[in-house]
């Protein structure tokens, strides 16, 4: 079975721009989470997402936006972006939806630099 | 704000050794993971222990839990190159709705 995949892998934005990153979760899973990590430092929850509807949002700013579509996948949006969205991006799937009490299934990230 | 503390930051041992990560968190939790990540890619789920569990083993990984000091640890036993990685330990947040990563423990080995 294909893992949790993610496109692009790498992006190149200057300040200001918007981003748009895509993710597939493993088939089956109805659940996925978006995590930003920067460089040094362990993840950080942004949203998740379960059966198309918003569970959960971290401490991020309203430039950040996601959404889930009808075939569990899903996009994060970053408008205006900033020098301190450089990042790894990184989405995870999981069969359940109340929670992530079991195990994540992380995707490869997607490396973000904003110029 | 992060829930999870590992501790050391960075750990260097030769192959064969025994490598032994701690984690100290917050508040109340219902489970407690331990992921694994290469080279900043992504990460690789190694091990979840329940709050009622207060040791789990997976292959050459030992996890133990102690909920009244509100801390865990990640005993690897006979290191090899491979295990050269950033190990995180996360928990739920309250809402049960995310995990709450610390920044990680470094780890090298080698040979």
């Amino acid at each position: 079975d294909a893992g949790v995949t993610q496109s692009p892998t790498h992006l190149i934005k200057t300040r200001g721009q918007h981003v748009t990153l895509r993710c597939s979760p493993i088939s089956g899973h109805k659940s996925v989470s978006w995590y930003q990590q920067v460089l040094g430092q362990g993840p950080q929850f942004i949203f998740q997402y379960y059966e198309k509807e918003e569970r959960g949002r971290g401490n991020f700013p309203d430039r950040f936006s996601a959404r889930q579509f009808p075939n569990y996948s899903s996009e994060l949006n970053v408008n205006a972006l900033l020098l301190g969205d450089s990042a790894l991006y990184l989405c995870a799937s999981s069969p359940e939806g109340q929670g992530p009490y079991n195990e994540q299934f992380f995707g490869p990230g997607t490396r973000l630099t904003v110029l | 704000s992060q829930q999870g503390e590992e501790d050391p930051q960075a750990l260097s041992i030769q192959e064969g050794e025994n490598a032994t990560m701690n984690c100290s968190y917050k508040t109340s939790i219902n489970n407690l993971q331990w992921y694994r990540q290469n080279s900043g890619r992504g990460l690789v789920h190694l091990i979840l222990i329940r709050s009622n569990e207060r040791e789990k083993h997976s292959g050459r990984l030992r996890v133990t839990l102690d909920t009244s000091k509100k801390s865990s640890s990640l005993l690897i036993t006979a290191s090899r190159a491979a295990d050269t990685a950033s190990y995180f330990c996360a928990t739920d947040n309250q809402a049960g709705t995310a995990l709450i990563f610390g920044k990680g423990t470094t780890l090298s080995v080698s040979s």
